[in-house]
């Protein structure tokens, strides 16, 4: 079956590390993105990219890096540097041209 | 930048009752797309609306875009306890297929 899949469901991590949250799609899917979502709140993009090699800053990309290297593969680091990075994130991807987000299972990342 | 406003932000109801959540936007919308989360996990495409005045339906949810398409409404008829969750809109940013997103609605329904 095509889909989206986050792993892990759940990450710890201490305060002041790096944390690769894995993002792959098989649905053949041009487009992915990475949104954060906190309690009670809706989704907010940290960023996006269209093509493989390519990527965007969304609302929110301070303290955090991505990488397109591969059109299946859309990986979000978190870094020391984002102040409050406790939050359930999800990945999407999409094809181009006004076509619905597919969204991932999430992952809750938990740093103390 | 564009603002989705959702209401209400959380509705307990009665198994069997219909109930309607709300979605306005403070600009015009050229795509507007409904999402249901269960908690703790991903979201799940409902409908897609883009035209003044659409309405699409699936099996007792129906979705509709106000002719100024400012406005969407997610209508549940005879709800049930599979209904539960979180109901987010969302609104094209119009640069490719980034969305915003509304603050989401939870949805609970009592047997």
């Amino acid at each position: 079956d095509g889909g989206i899949t986050q792993s892990p469901k759940y990450l710890f991590r201490k305060e002041g590390q790096n944390v690769t949250l894995s993002c792959e799609q098989n649905l053949n899917h041009d487009a992915m993105y990475w949104y954060r979502q906190d309690p009670g709140q809706g989704l907010r993009l940290i960023y996006y990219s269209q093509i493989v090699n390519d990527f965007q800053k969304g609302d929110i990309a301070e303290g955090y890096s991505v990488s397109r290297e591969k059109k299946e593969s859309f990986p979000l680091t978190v870094t020391s540097a984002q102040k409050n990075p406790t939050a359930f994130y999800l990945c999407a991807s999409s094809m181009t041209g006004g076509s619905p987000l597919h969204f991932g299972n999430g992952t809750r990342l938990t740093v103390t | 930048s564009q603002e989705l406003e959702q209401s209400p932000q959380s509705l307990i109801v009665q198994e069997g009752k219909n109930l309607t959540i709300n979605c306005t936007s403070s600009k015009t919308l050229y795509g507007l797309y409904w999402y249901k989360q269960k908690y703790g996990e991903g979201l799940i495409f409902l409908m897609m609306l883009q035209k003044g005045g659409e309405e699409k339906s699936h099996e007792k949810i129906t979705a509709k875009l106000d002719e100024k398409k400012q406005q969407s409404s997610l209508h549940i008829t005879a709800s049930q306890p599979s209904h539960a969750g979180i109901y987010l809109c969302g609104a094209d940013k119009g640069a490719g297929n980034m969305l915003t997103f509304g603050g989401g609605t939870r949805l609970m329904v009592k047997p």
